[in-house]
C-alpha cells in the first residue's frame, strides 16, 4: 500500500499567491515525522519544513507551513506569496520511529509551476 | 549549501561494468541514507548505514553494495551494471536516527549506462 500519496502531478499558481500542495500518508505507528523537499529543475533535494506527529501546532518555515490533520492524515504544503524561484517539484516524506524504522518514504512529488 | 558531498556529479559508463559513488555526510551526522531516482519508479530509498553499520535497507539490488567508513563517509557500489541502472542517486545524511531529523541531501551522482 503507497504510505505517502500526492494526487496532484501537477499544479499552477499565480506569482505572488498562495498555492496548498495535498499529501496524505497512511501508518499505524504512533511516532512518525513529516516532512516537505522541494526539488528544483538542477536536481537537488532541498528540505523545507519539518512536522512531528505530536506537535500541537502547525510548523512553519518562512513563507512554508504544513496544514496537519492528524486525524485525517494529511500533511499539506501551504507556500504563501509565490515566486518563480518555487517553481520546483515538491516531495512530501514520512520517517516511522517504529516501523521501517530508518527508512523515509516519499511521495511521488507534485510539480508546481508559478506564473508571472 | 546542505553539507553533504557527493562525487562524481557526472559518470558515463557502459553495461556490465561496476562504478563507485562517494558520499561525504554534513559534520556532525552518522547516518547516511542511499536514494536511487528514477523516471519510472520515483524515489526510491535503497540503504542507510549508521555510525558505520547498515541499519535498514530498502528497494537494493543484490548487484548493489554500500558501506560506511569509520570517517563517516559512505561508498554505494554498483555493479553488472544495466541500462535500467541509469538515474540520479542521491546520499542524504543526518544527526542520528531519529524520526524528527530531517535528511539533507547531496546534489546528487547522474548516472548513464550507455
Amino acid at each position: 500500500a503507497q504510505k505517502i500519496t500526492q494526487t496532484q502531478p501537477g499544479m499552477f499558481v499565480q506569482e505572488k499567491e498562495a498555492v496548498t500542495l495535498d499529501c496524505t500518508y497512511d501508518t499505524s505507528d504512533p511516532s512518525y515525522g513529516l516532512f516537505w523537499y522541494k526539488q528544483p529543475s538542477s536536481g537537488e533535494m532541498i528540505f523545507l519544513i519539518y512536522q512531528g506527529s505530536y506537535d500541537q501546532q502547525n510548523a512553519t518555515e518562512g513563507r512554508y507551513s504544513l496544514n496537519f490533520q492528524k486525524a485525517r492524515k494529511s500533511a499539506n504544503l501551504v507556500i504563501s506569496a509565490s515566486q518563480l524561484g518555487d517553481s520546483a517539484m515538491y516531495f512530501c516524506a514520512m520517517r516511522e520511529r517504529f516501523n521501517n524504522a530508518g527508512k523515509s518514504t516519499f511521495g511521488d512529488g507534485t510539480t508546481l509551476t508559478v506564473k508571472p | 549549501d546542505s553539507g553533504v558531498t557527493q562525487t562524481p556529479k557526472h559518470l558515463i559508463t557502459a553495461t556490465g561494468q561496476r562504478v563507485t559513488l562517494r558520499c561525504s555526510p554534513r559534520s556532525g551526522d552518522l547516518s547516511v541514507y542511499w536514494y536511487q531516482q528514477s523516471l519510472d519508479q520515483g524515489l526510491q530509498f535503497l540503504i542507510q548505514y549508521y555510525n558505520g553499520e547498515e541499519r535498514a535497507k530498502g528497494n537494493i539490488l543484490e548487484r548493489f553494495s554500500a558501506q560506511q567508513f569509520p570517517d563517516l563517509h559512505s561508498e554505494l557500489n554498483l555493479s553488472s551494471l544495466e541500462l535500467g541502472d541509469s538515474a540520479l542517486y542521491f546520499c542524504a545524511s543526518s544527526v542520528g536516527l531519529e524520526d524528527d531529523q530531517p535528511q539533507h541531501f547531496g546534489d546528487g551522482t547522474r548516472l548513464s549506462i550507455l
